[in-house]
């Protein structure tokens, strides 16, 4: 059983890019949170996905947005990109009403 | 806000003896309580959980402590091992499938 997957590993970007980052959750899971972790920091919440639809938003700027399929698996996209969106973004899936979450690897981005 | 409190940043034991991290946090209704341990360049794991209708957790050498009058948990890792050495993370959600609020990290090393 595969747990939570997530791509690409690492990517680097320019200021005012975009980008989409892809997560696939563990078997069985039907939630994904996304999370953002900047450089010797704790994860800080961005945005969670259930049934297709955000049901809960951190304090992250409209440039950050996301979609999940009919699969359970989702994205990320960020717009616009900042020297400060540089990261590791990290996706968590759990399951239907458990407050439990696992991790994928994340995706460290760097904006340059 | 919703905010957590983690101390020490950083903490250095002898190997074989405890390590203690405690966290506090603000949101009254939080009432799930993980804790992460993530090694350089790895993703967050989950190491041990509790929820407030319980006051304490054991898991061979973790433990973990609540005190819902005084938003209080804590971590006790005994009779500690290098592989212990890692950046751990206590959090708090208000449960089943909420966002979780995550400490600013205990970077804890073992000298042998």
């Amino acid at each position: 059983d595969a747990g939570v997957t997530q791509s690409p590993t690492h990517l680097i970007k320019t200021r005012g890019q975009q980008v989409t980052l892809r997560c696939s959750p563990k078997s069985g899971h039907d939630t994904v949170s996304w999370y953002q972790q900047a450089l010797g920091q704790g994860p800080q919440f961005i945005f969670q996905y259930y049934e297709e639809e955000e049901r809960q938003r951190g304090n992250f700027p409209d440039r950050f947005s996301g979609h999940q399929f009919p699969n359970y698996s989702s994205e990320l996209n960020v717009n616009a990109l900042l020297l400060g969106d540089s990261a590791l973004y990290l996706c968590a899936s759990s399951l239907p009403g458990e407050g439990t979450q696992y991790f994928g690897p994340g995706t460290r981005l760097l904006v340059l | 806000g919703e905010n957590v409190e983690q101390h020490p940043s950083t903490l250095s034991v002898q190997e074989g003896d405890s390590a203690v991290i405690k966290c506090t946090y603000s949101d009254s209704a939080s009432n799930y309580f993980p804790w992460y341990k993530q090694e350089l360049g790895k993703r967050p794991q989950l190491i041990i959980d509790i929820r407030s209708n319980v006051g304490e957790k054991k898991d061979q050498r973790i433990a973990v402590t609540l005190n819902k009058t005084a938003k209080h948990f804590s971590l006790h890792i005994t009779e500690t091992q290098p592989e212990d050495s890692a950046v751990y993370f206590c959090a708090a959600s208000k449960g089943s499938a909420s966002k979780i609020i995550f400490g600013s990290g205990t970077r804890l090393s073992i000298r042998p």
